[in-house]
């Protein structure tokens, strides 16, 4: 079976600290993995995804997220946060199919 | 077209009455979702329809829910005798989905694999 979940429903920052949004997941199979960011009102937005080649993956907006299969691990991270990150991200599993699962999501505040 | 798009983006109707969305995927993609976001919560999946047919119906919630997906473009859902519950944002997704076995080239190809949203369409019961 297939699940994802993301550890801290609502992670608060002051800007220009750092950012981590904890996501672990389980699979049967090596999955691809993705984060996606919705803004208030906003459709979903990918911001990066994870498909078996490196381990660090590179996103938008200075966001980077690591798979460390050990763990079963895709943590989320910025270096240093500004307001226009505050958002709902979403992780999400895809296995070999074509379903893919999200997690129930981590509301972001960047405090000034 | 350029992106996915769904109509109407808001619709507000009477408890009891039938309503239709409609999901315009980009060109080309061939897998189409539905999820559903209900105020404060996360996604809620609904169906996955490859080309016209649909290998996963398990997430629709009752059967006043149907979808259906027509020339593997667009798709329409709806929902019969509406209930306030089913108050929340309707939000499609399409994917040109490449099989695992594919090349890594063809698995690179922009959009393969890789879900793209529309706007969604507000739905509101009254």
């Amino acid at each position: 079976a297939q699940s994802v979940t993301q550890l801290d429903s609502h992670v608060s920052v002051s800007e220009g600290t750092p950012v981590l949004l904890r996501c672990n997941y389980s699979s049967s199979y090596s999955p691809s993995l993705f984060w996606y960011v919705q803004h208030p009102n906003k459709g979903l937005q990918l911001l990066l995804k994870y498909t078996s080649a490196a381990t660090l993956v590179k996103g938008i907006n200075g966001f980077e997220a690591e798979f460390k299969k050990s763990e079963t691990s895709f943590h989320l991270t910025k270096p240093s946060a500004h307001m226009s990150d505050a958002a709902e991200y979403f992780c999400v599993v895809k296995p070999t199919g074509n379903q893919f699962y999200f997690g129930t999501g981590t509301s972001l505040t960047v405090i000034p | 077209g350029a992106g996915v798009s769904q109509s109407p983006s808001n619709k507000v109707t009477e408890k009891g009455k039938d309503v239709e969305l409609r999901c315009d995927p980009i060109s080309g993609h061939t897998a189409l979702y539905w999820y559903r976001q209900s105020l404060g919560q996360g996604l809620e999946f609904l169906i996955y329809f490859q080309g016209n047919s649909a290998p996963d119906k398990s997430g629709l919630p009752s059967d006043r829910f149907s979808a259906e997906r027509t020339g593997g473009s667009v798709s329409t859902l709806t929902i019969q005798r509406t209930q306030q519950e089913d108050s929340a944002v309707y939000l499609c997704a399409s994917s040109l989905a490449v099989d695992g076995w594919a090349s890594p080239r063809a698995q690179q190809v922009v959009g393969a694999n890789v879900l793209t949203f529309g706007a969604g369409s507000r739905l509101t019961v009254l």
